[in-house]
C-alpha cells in the first residue's frame, strides 16, 4: 500500500470548515484513499473513502486531486465532538486485509 | 455505535497470565480484525479472518492467538503476558475483506 503524509497538528475554529490534507504521491491505480478518525481512546471511526472522484457523505467531504498524488477532508462545520486524530490510508479495496494507521493529524477544533 | 461489540472493556492482571478478548462482529459482517494500540507504537494490525478462516497475521507475536467461530464472533488470546503487552486492543470487522471496517470500543488490558 502506497505511504502518505499528514500534518502533524492542526486548529480549527468552531463553526468553521476544517480542511485536512494528504500526500500519497506513490498511489497506485487501483488504491483507494480511505479516511478514519480517531477521538480520544475510543475505536478509529470510518469516514469516508474514494478513489478519484470526489465524495461526500453525511460526515464530511473527500476532494482528490485530479493526478490522485493528494487529497483533503472537508468537515464543513467543525464542533467540539470533531476534536480527533485523524487517519489518511492508502490501500487496495479487493483482498485487501488490514488497514496502515500511520501517525495522522490531530486536530483540535478551538471554542 | 459501530455495532461491534467487545469485552471485557478493562482488564487487570499480572505477568505470566494468560487472558482472552472477545469480539462480536456486525451482523452480516464475515471478516474479523484485531489492531493493539500501545502509547509508543501506534495502531498495529495483529490478524485478520475471514469467515472462520485466517486470512493474514500482521505482528502478532507467538504467544498471541486468535480465532472465529462458526457464530463469528473472534477471541483473541494472549499468553505468557508481559508488561509490554499492555495496550488497548480493539476489534474491527467488515462485510469482507477490502471493505470498510467498523471498530469496537477497545479492550484495555493493564498488565501488572
Amino acid at each position: 500500500d502506497a505511504k502518505t503524509t499528514q500534518p502533524p497538528s492542526m486548529d480549527c475554529a468552531e463553526g468553521r470548515a476544517a480542511n485536512l490534507p494528504c500526500n500519497h504521491s506513490t498511489i497506485s491505480g487501483n488504491e483507494y484513499v480511505y479516511w478514519y478518525r480517531q477521538i480520544h481512546s475510543q475505536g478509529p471511526q470510518y469516514i469516508i473513502h474514494g478513489l478519484k472522484n470526489n465524495e461526500t457523505n453525511e460526515m464530511a467531504s473527500l476532494i482528490i486531486t485530479e493526478d490522485r498524488k493528494s487529497s483533503t477532508l472537508i468537515l464543513p462545520h467543525a464542533t467540539l465532538r470533531d476534536t480527533a486524530v485523524y487517519y489518511c490510508i492508502v490501500r487496495v479495496a479487493i483482498g485487501a486485509n488490514n488497514l496502515f494507521f500511520g501517525t495522522g493529524t490531530r486536530l483540535t477544533v478551538i471554542p | 455505535d459501530s455495532g461491534v461489540t467487545q469485552t471485557p472493556k478493562h482488564l487487570i492482571t499480572a505477568t505470566g497470565q494468560r487472558v482472552t478478548l472477545r469480539c462480536s462482529p456486525r451482523s452480516g459482517d464475515l471478516s474479523v480484525y484485531w489492531y493493539q494500540q500501545s502509547l509508543d507504537q501506534g495502531l498495529q494490525f495483529l490478524i485478520h479472518y475471514y469467515n472462520g478462516e485466517e486470512r493474514a497475521k500482521g505482528n502478532i507475536l507467538e504467544r498471541f492467538s486468535a480465532q472465529q467461530f462458526p457464530d463469528l464472533h473472534s477471541e483473541l488470546n494472549l499468553s505468557s503476558l508481559e508488561l509490554g503487552d499492555s495496550a488497548l486492543y480493539f476489534c474491527a470487522s467488515s462485510v469482507a475483506p477490502g471493505f470498510e471496517q467498523y471498530f469496537g470500543p477497545g479492550t484495555r488490558l493493564t498488565v501488572t
